[in-house]
């Protein structure tokens, strides 16, 4: 079985440019996480959506950064324009269940990593 | 908000020694999971503690839950090379939409 399908693998962009990392949830679960990684701020969540409805972005570092799931299968995360602190590698995560207490297995993508000059 | 602290950041211990590393909660949590990454890779599930006091093993990986559900501990028996990664807690609040908030992690190298 297929996994969580980030794409593109690595990135390198100049700053102010428009950056767009996508994602493909594995097949029948309805949730589905955007997380960033860095040296100085860990595992930090972006935004979270539960049956392609965006339930907490409170995570969304600023108003360049914007997240879609159009449907149950693919997402996007956006970062217009891009600033050299925006350097990380980003990973998308899925998992079976939502609700509100737990929400089970998280299963990763082998992530996006950005690099902005 | 909710912080999630990990120690040791680091350790670094030759291969048959044991290693434990500590996660605190600032708040109660509904669950904890604990993550592997290896070095280059991506956080892989390891377990899911509900139960207040629960202990859970997996071969030589033994987890705990605190009784007051704000901490938790891995410990791994016997070392080896196999166990180099970056561990992480990751927890739930209580009462909160799904917002798994991960520790800050603790680097395992293990060496011959």
């Amino acid at each position: 079985d297929a996994g969580v399908i980030q794409s593109p693998r690595h990135e390198v962009t100049e700053m102010g440019q428009e950056v767009t990392l996508r994602c493909k949830p594995i097949s029948g679960h309805n949730s589905l996480f955007w997380y960033r990684q860095t040296m100085m701020r860990g595992l930090e969540l972006l935004i979270y959506f539960n049956n392609n409805v965006p339930i907490d972005d409170s995570g969304m570092p600023e108003d360049r950064f914007s997240a879609k799931m159009p449907n149950a299968s693919f997402s996007t995360l956006k970062i217009q324009p891009s600033e050299p602190r925006d350097s990380a590698v980003y990973f998308c995560a899925s998992s079976t269940r939502g609700d509100s207490y737990n929400t089970g297995e998280l299963f990763f993508g082998e992530g996006s990593r950005l690099t902005v000059l | 908000g909710q912080q999630v602290m990990q120690i040791p950041q680091y350790q670094h211990v030759q291969e048959g020694e044991d290693f434990t590393t500590y996660c605190n909660s600032s708040t109660t949590l509904s669950n904890i999971q604990w993550y592997k990454q290896r070095p280059g890779g991506h956080p892989v599930f390891l377990i899911q503690l509900v139960k207040s006091g629960e202990v859970k093993k997996q071969k030589r990986l033994t987890f705990q839950f605190g009784e007051a559900k704000k901490n938790s501990s891995l410990h791994i028996t016997a070392t080896q090379t196999t166990d180099v990664g970056t561990y992480f807690c990751a927890g739930q609040r209580t009462g909160t939409a799904s917002k798994l908030t991960f520790g800050t992690g603790t680097r395992l190298q293990v060496t011959l």
